[in-house]
């Protein structure tokens, strides 16, 4: 059963124009939520994290929102760059210490188009 | 060097081969973990380590044998292993309680063959 969903495998923009990935999330536990991202041939790179007692946080071009009672984030990228043509990852944590165990979605692959 | 390191980048071993992968991380962190990549699936975590003890196996056969020497070091010894095991490898490090997620290597291309 996956806990982080992410349903769209692929998404195509306009450069300059917003990009937004989303993530879906069935484990009332989580309380901390990370986005990466990911180039071919590299490992994921941390982009940008929220925690539960917030519905934003926002990081140049990069927003992410958080709607816990829908269990549901989103990333906004606006503009959006050809270089942000990148696999990304939704993860969480049931905590932002401890552990640290993050469970991760397959990842939605944003090309950006010139 | 910085970060977190792998090696090798890729990898091809027969069935009956016994190999390592490696893992070094430079940033102080003390957690390390091992994810498996396979096509279309998410990153399943394999095996958790906070200072240098195993806390989390989750359910990986034992021709996957983790070893953490030090908090700077983690290894996966494979054995036996079959072509389904054919993935990326990502290691991982973080510093417990900082909550800034996970600091990835470039993985381990491995293909079973």
């Amino acid at each position: 059963d996956q806990q982080v969903k992410q349903n769209s495998p692929s998404l195509s923009v306009q450069e300059g124009r917003i990009s937004i990935l989303n993530c879906d999330y069935t484990n009332s536990m989580f309380d901390y939520f990370l986005w990466y991202k990911k180039y071919p041939a590299e490992g994921p790179t941390f982009l940008i994290s929220i925690s539960s007692i917030k519905d934003k946080n926002e990081d140049g071009r990069f927003t992410v929102f958080l709607n816990k009672s829908a269990k549901h984030l989103s990333l906004h990228i606006v503009p959006s760059q050809p270089g942000d043509s990148a696999v990304y990852f939704c993860a969480a944590s049931p905590a932002q210490g401890g552990s640290e165990k993050l469970v991760f979605g397959k990842g939605t692959k944003l090309t950006v188009n010139p | 060097e910085t970060g977190v390191t792998q090696t090798p980048r890729h990898l091809v071993m027969g069935m009956t081969n016994k190999k390592s992968l490696k893992c070094e991380q430079h940033l102080g962190h003390n957690a390390m973990y091992w994810y498996k990549q396979s096509a279309k699936k998410p990153l399943e975590l394999m095996f958790v380590y906070n200072f240098k003890e195993q806390t989390e196996n989750n359910s990986v056969p034992s021709r996957f044998s983790p070893e953490c020497p030090n908090s700077s070091h983690l290894f996966l010894h494979l054995h036996t292993l079959q072509p389904e095991d054919s993935a990326l490898y990502l290691c991982a490090s973080s510093h417990l309680g900082q909550g800034h997620g996970y600091t990835f290597g470039s993985g381990t291309r491995l293909t079973v063959v």
